[in-house]
């Protein structure tokens, strides 16, 4: 079965530092890829998606992710974090029917 | 519109004692559904998934069981709680621009 591997459980930056949140998957095959968002107290939103295409793809919020096929990798990125974008980020692989997350990474940004 | 309700909101049972959450979806036909389980430090994960009516795939083997008795509805099941069932559950609906997920239902085992 494919997997999902967040390399960071916990990333704390400063207001204004550039992100970068790792993603790996391990399916070899045909797959979708997202990230999502889950601020505090709030559902799991979708942030951004790749299908197919252009591998660097724009999300919301200023968030972007490049997907390099080679490196079975879609990091999520941002040049700018703000204090309100503190809250896990979860990246997901879906293949057919098989949709899996990541464990997450809880992103911190101090004001 | 397409919503995904899930019933309890909340629910706090004693180890040993049977589990019943419920799942339905409105606004689609013959979707597919999905239960997570989400527990800190552990991301989401898939506990099972369905893509039509008596069709349940298992990706965890644990003591929980799923069925689907109709279209638009998913139930979780366990016969006896364990304390490692505690948690977030997740039902979720896919589609082609990725997963819709319910309002959780928020588990304690004591």
């Amino acid at each position: 079965a494919q997997s999902v591997s967040q390399h960071n459980h916990h990333v704390i930056l400063s207001e204004a530092a550039s992100l970068e949140l790792g993603c790996n998957y391990s399916y070899g095959g045909t797959v979708n890829l997202f990230w999502y968002v889950q601020y505090p107290g709030q559902h799991l939103q979708l942030l951004l998606k790749y299908f197919s295409g252009d591998p660097l793809v724009k999300g919301i919020k200023g968030f972007e992710a490049e997907f390099i096929k080679s490196k079975f990798s879609f990091n999520l990125r941002k040049p700018s974090v703000q204090w309100s974008d503190t809250a896990e980020y979860f990246c997901a692989v879906r293949n057919n029917n098989d949709m899996r997350f990541g464990a997450g990474t809880r992103l911190t940004v101090k004001p | 519109s397409q919503t995904i309700h899930q019933w309890p909101a909340t629910l706090v049972q004693p180890v040993g004692s049977p589990l019943s959450l419920e799942c339905t979806v409105e606004g689609t036909s013959n979707p597919n559904l999905y239960w997570y389980r989400q527990a800190a430090g552990r991301g989401l994960q898939l506990l099972f998934y369905s893509v039509g009516i008596g069709q349940i795939s298992s990706e965890v083997p644990q003591n929980l069981s799923a069925s689907r008795p109709q279209d638009r509805q998913f139930i979780l099941s366990s016969k006896k709680l364990l304390l490692s069932d505690s948690g977030f559950y997740l039902c979720a609906r896919s589609s082609t621009q990725g997963q819709y997920f319910g309002p959780g239902t928020r588990l304690t085992v004591t």
